[in-house]
């Protein structure tokens, strides 16, 4: 069965610290991963896409990582800010998807304090 | 900012009525979803389609019904509704062409008592 476990559940920073985010899953033939971010009552919005190839890739403060030999992937947030706070969602999807389906992880509720 | 639409926002209403929930794009993507979304929870496929008279049902189970007799437009149907249906339903949207990119609507919190 396909899935994705991300951890921790929930999380609290304070405004300005660093926090790091996993995200390990199991979907195989493996296509691409992404980190949505969703805010309370709105849809999720793509972060990063990371490709089997791709080890490493930065949106702004945000720095995702991928080893797709042990299938683990990391959401790095630098000097977190208030807008931040939101859940971040680990989306993988299989290569021999051709409808595009994605497996969601169920997310990290991220909070950040002033 | 995706160009993906979804009203109401927010639904309560009583057991037993028949609710369409809207879902519009207006970015020509021949493929949209539904998902269904409870809270702390991951997302589930709920409802699918590839383009124009095409539908299909996704990984959960779900009385819900769905038509796409335009292509921007993937609008969702309960015939008869039940507190099991409270939830958040997500729609999204993809084009074929660029990749793997799902644009999400803001969302449509249901509530039924």
């Amino acid at each position: 069965k396909n899935q994705v476990e991300q951890s921790p559940q929930s999380l609290i920073i304070l405004e300005g610290k660093n926090c790091t985010l996993q995200c390990n899953y199991t979907v195989s033939p493996f296509s691409n991963l992404r980190w949505y971010k969703q805010d309370t009552g709105r849809g999720p919005v793509s972060l990063t896409i990371m490709t089997f190839s791709e080890n490493t890739k930065s949106n702004g403060r945000y720095t995702a990582t991928l080893d797709a030999d042990t299938k683990q992937s990391s959401l790095h947030i630098t000097a977190s800010q208030l807008s931040d706070s939101a859940s971040y969602i680990c989306v993988v999807i299989d290569r021999g998807s051709t409808l595009g389906r994605l497996y969601f992880g169920r997310g990290t509720q991220l909070t950040v304090w002033p | 900012e995706a160009d993906i639409y979804q009203t109401p926002r927010y639904l309560v209403i009583g057991t037993g009525k028949k609710i369409t929930l809207e879902c519009s794009q207006t970015m020509g993507h021949d493929k949209m979803y539904w998902y269904q979304q409870d809270p702390g929870m991951e997302l589930h496929l709920i409802h699918y389609s590839y383009g124009v008279n095409s539908t299909e049902k996704g990984d959960l189970s779900s009385e819900s019904t769905v038509s796409r007799i335009r292509t921007e437009h993937f609008p969702l149907t309960l015939e008869s509704a039940r507190p099991s249906h409270t939830s958040q339903y997500l729609c999204a949207s993809m084009a074929s062409t660029t990749g793997n990119t799902q644009y999400f609507g803001p969302g449509t919190r249901l509530t039924v008592l």
